[in-house]
């Protein structure tokens, strides 16, 4: 298995809908990472847990909400999104030290219509 | 004015020509540097890892850092169309971890 698997890779949805992404790593991290990447522009930081506690939230709106039930396993819970928050979704995780560097997973593609 | 600066391309370039990718930045206090590479449809991978100042080379690829100047900058000598990428820089001052990415340059090495 790769080190950080991302599920679905591709995700359709409509403004109302409730979907989540899925993020899992294998590699004995203990912080884990969301990350959009919109055509463009530089990858933009949006949450980061550390041994499973929200240690950074870059103002994004409320609408993304994450879950760190574990060290191995990261959430992304999406209601109601608008346009403009289509964008690939990537996680990755590391080991938290301030030298350590980050592993991507491959992403989520979110359209939303 | 950007934190992070980094020209994003296209760059063209025939196989084997030597590429030098660069970033610029403004905030002194980095002194982690990455640069990643991202191939269509998957995420970002680490190619080049540095740490304050200087030189570091791996096969094909030397990641110079010059703080001085706020500039980095990755070579690929013998350049090969599977270097055909996305190659984002990064940068930290360590504190937290948290990373500051360029908004990567595509590369296209021609056969």
């Amino acid at each position: 298995e790769t080190g950080v698997t991302q599920t679905p890779r591709h995700l359709v949805m409509g403004m109302t809908n409730k979907k989540s992404l899925k993020c899992e790593q294998h590699l004995g991290h203990n912080a884990m990472y969301w990350y959009k990447q919109s055509a463009k522009k530089p990858l933009e930081l949006m949450f980061v847990y550390s041994l499973e506690e929200r240690v950074e939230n870059n103002s994004v709106p409320s609408r993304f909400s994450p879950e760190c039930p574990n060290s191995s396993h990261l959430f992304l819970h999406l209601h109601t999104l608008q346009p403009e928050d289509s964008a690939l979704y990537l996680c990755a995780s590391s080991l938290g030290r301030r030298d350590s560097p980050l592993h991507f997973g491959n992403g989520t593609r979110l359209t939303v219509t | 004015q950007k934190e992070v600066e980094q020209d994003p391309g296209p760059l063209s370039v025939p196989e084997g020509a030597i590429v030098s990718l660069n970033c610029t930045y403004s905030n002194s206090a980095f002194q982690y540097f990455m640069w990643y590479r991202q191939y269509s449809r998957k995420g970002p991978e680490l190619l080049m890892y540095t740490y304050s100042s200087g030189n570091k080379e791996d096969g094909r690829f030397t990641a110079q850092v010059d703080k001085s100047s706020k500039y980095i900058s990755l070579f690929i000598r013998d350049s090969q169309p599977s270097d055909s990428a996305t190659y984002l820089c990064a940068m930290s001052a360590g504190a937290g971890n948290m990373l500051t990415f360029g908004g990567g340059t595509r590369l296209m090495v021609k056969p």
